[in-house]
């Protein structure tokens, strides 16, 4: 079974450039996370999908960044203006399962290593 | 205010030794906690998951122990191998909720 995808596996920019991230989840999976994990931390929830609809998204900047699924498969996390701070691994992650069972089973990508200069 | 905290911070141990990691949590109610492991530069891969009653999990050379009582739980390597040098994470579910907790992470390094 193959699992999630995310590209680019690098990138690096200059504050106030854009940047986009892209994440397909295993095959099947209602539940996307993305997740931003600065070195040294663990990994901080940015927006939570199930199937093409925002379950929460409390704690996601939404005056710089933004996410869509629009089709329930896969997702675009970006980035507009970049910031120093923002310089992290941005994770996805997606479950099968959906609601509270989701987080039983939870599958991360490789991430994506955001470096802003 | 729901927390989790690890300890130690980093560890360094040689090939063949065990090594115990520590968590601590505030968070309240209780659901489960899971234990990650990250490779550097890699997603975190869950290694165990344990709930309210469940007080030791293995997993291969790994063995998870959860204290209910005290909020503790450890995480106990043993025979390390050169490829368990990673980060790990210790993840708390709140009851009734889908938010997880994570805590900042152990690194290990194991040695030659």
């Amino acid at each position: 079974e193959a699992g999630v995808a995310q590209s680019p596996r690098y990138k690096i920019i200059e504050k106030r450039q854009s940047v986009a991230f892209w994440c397909n989840p295993i095959s099947g999976h209602a539940t996307l996370y993305w997740y931003q994990q600065i070195l040294g931390q663990g990994p901080k929830l940015l927006i939570q999908f199930q199937n093409n609809g925002v379950v929460d998204d409390s704690q996601l900047p939404k005056d710089r960044f933004s996410a869509e699924r629009l089709k329930g498969v896969d997702s675009t996390l970006k980035i507009q203006p970049a910031k120093l701070e923002d310089s992290a691994v941005y994770l996805c992650a997606s479950s099968s399962s959906t609601g509270l069972a989701a987080l039983q089973f939870l599958f991360f990508g490789e991430g994506s290593r955001l470096t802003v200069l | 205010k729901n927390q989790v905290e690890q300890s130690p911070q980093s560890l360094i141990i040689l090939e063949g030794k065990n090594c115990t990691l520590q968590c601590n949590y505030t968070v309240s109610p209780f659901s489960n906690l899971r234990w990650y492991k990250q490779d550097t530069g890699r997603g975190p891969v869950s290694l165990t998951i344990m709930t309210f009653s469940e007080n030791t999990k293995s997993n291969g050379r790994y063995t998870a122990t959860l204290d209910a009582d005290t909020k503790q739980s450890s995480l106990h390597i043993t025979a390390s191998q050169l490829s368990d040098s990673a980060s790990y994470i210790c993840v708390v579910r709140r009851d009734n909720t889908d938010k997880l907790i994570f805590g900042t992470g152990t690194r290990l390094q194991v040695f030659p």
